[in-house]
């Protein structure tokens, strides 16, 4: 079955700074790929995604790209802000309906 | 819009007692329905999962069972809980052609 890595386990960085956390699978027919912000006591909640026909995407300030080649994928925070301080989840899938297989997350700490 | 509910969102049960947690989906029709819990780190583990009415895969042995008595809900219990049963429990649902997994917002378990 799919295996999820991600590093690193932990991340702080100053507030402006920019956070890269990076994620790598080992199916090769996944072709999904969503970000999770879980923020204290509550669900994950989805970020960002991206689907495997895509190098990159963005959103303000919140960017993921993905190399198919290599089987890894990241999420780049820019300009990161307290508020930003959450742990992330990578995921992937085969197909968006299908059982997502998580990475183990990463703690991020935004320090002001 | 779809939602998801969850509860109760804290719960504290002596060791040998019963549990009962549960997950409405509303918005959508014949979601698959997914029961993860987090221990003590942050890993998400999957527990059990279901793409239909009384359909039920486990990822896991252990001393939960869960059921899907109607389309959208899913129901995990135990006849008697363990101490190592304590943990947050999210139930999330997805469905092909949508964006993810949708979370609940988690219930906080613990056994004394």
């Amino acid at each position: 079955g799919e295996n999820v890595e991600q590093h690193p386990s932990t991340l702080s960085v100053q507030e402006g700074d920019s956070a890269v956390i990076k994620c790598t699978y080992s199916d090769s027919a996944s072709n999904y790929f969503p970000w999770y912000k879980q923020e204290l006591g509550k669900g994950p909640q989805l970020i960002i995604d991206i689907r495997s026909n895509v190098g990159e995407k963005k959103d303000q300030r919140i960017a993921v790209t993905l190399n198919k080649t290599a089987k890894h994928f990241s999420l780049h925070i820019t300009e990161t802000q307290p508020e930003d301080s959450a742990v992330y989840f990578c995921a992937a899938s085969i197909n968006t309906g299908n059982q997502f297989y998580f990475g183990t997350g990463t703690s991020l700490t935004v320090i002001p | 819009s779809q939602t998801i509910h969850q509860w109760p969102a804290t719960l504290v049960q002596p060791v040998g007692s019963p549990l009962s947690l549960e997950c409405t989906v509303e918005g959508t029709s014949n979601p698959n329905l997914y029961w993860y819990r987090q221990a003590a780190g942050r890993g998400l583990q999957l527990l059990f999962y279901s793409v239909g009415i009384g359909q039920i895969s486990s990822e896991v042995p252990q001393n939960l069972s869960a059921s899907r008595p109607q389309d959208r809900q899913f129901i995990l219990s135990s006849k008697k809980l363990l101490l190592s049963d304590s943990g947050f429990y999210l139930c999330a649902w997805s469905r092909t052609g949508d964006r993810g997994y949708t979370f609940g917002s988690g219930t906080r378990l613990t056994v004394v």
